[in-house]
């Protein structure tokens, strides 16, 4: 059973960066897509991008010129930075799998717990 | 982005009732098309992908219909611990973009 935990500061001054850690367990970040999601008090749920084991990305245009996602295969995990933070960045950020089903179908199936990130000084 | 619009935003229910929940692309999405449920303080949960493919472990008093731009997810016989909120997500295109979400409350 795969499972995922988001890890990180809880709170980021504004204009600086946002640093969160997915930790992989039971399963390989090898060989497949992971994904960031991030949900504002009281929203709905907003898509970041995804990674691919490789190193590979593909990120929401609203946010690429402040994203960055990286992995790291030998500590089975993965990252995000948001650089730049202001308070709208405030949240709470999920890390999740990305599936294939049969071809060019694609969901999240497997999710962290999920971890807040206030921005305030 | 394609916007995704589900509606109602909120219903109220009973216990045994049969839940239908909309969701409408701004465009032709095919069956790109997963539900989400997610229950106040956790994660979301896969419940449908493909539109209309259940995941595994899902009761399957959760049914998913539709295609092109126009979806349903149907709960048979709401149990108390389907009282959550339910979002469409569509993986058509990126970016990924989700619907603003449907709270299911008890009535």
């Amino acid at each position: 059973q795969v499972l995922l935990q988001e890890s990180g500061p809880g709170l980021v001054k504004p204009s600086e960066t946002l640093s969160l850690t997915c930790t992989v367990s039971g399963g390989a970040v090898s060989g497949n897509y992971w994904s960031w999601i991030r949900q504002p008090p009281g929203k709905g749920l907003e898509w970041i991008g995804f990674i691919y084991s490789t190193g590979s990305t593909n990120y929401n245009p609203s946010l690429k010129s402040r994203v960055t996602m990286s992995v790291e295969t030998s500590k089975n995990q993965f990252s995000l930075n948001l650089s730049s933070v202001t308070a709208a960045d405030t949240a709470v950020y999920y890390c999740a799998r990305r599936t294939e089903y049969g071809s060019g179908y694609y969901h999240m199936d497997v999710w962290g717990q999920g971890t807040t990130v206030i921005v305030s000084s | 982005d394609i916007q995704m619009t589900q509606s109602p935003s909120s219903l109220s229910a009973s216990v045994g009732d049969r839940v239908t929940i909309t969701c409408r692309a701004s465009q032709s999405i095919s069956n790109h098309l997963n539900w989400y449920q997610q229950k106040p303080g956790k994660a979301p949960k896969l419940l449908i992908y493909s539109a209309s493919s259940l995941q595994s472990g899902v009761p399957s008093r959760f049914s998913g219909s539709g295609s092109g731009t126009d979806f349903i997810l149907t709960i048979s016989s709401l149990q108390p611990e389907d009282f959550a909120t339910y979002y469409c997500q569509q993986s058509y295109s990126i970016p990924r973009t989700f619907g603003q979400g449907t709270k299911v409350e008890i009535k």
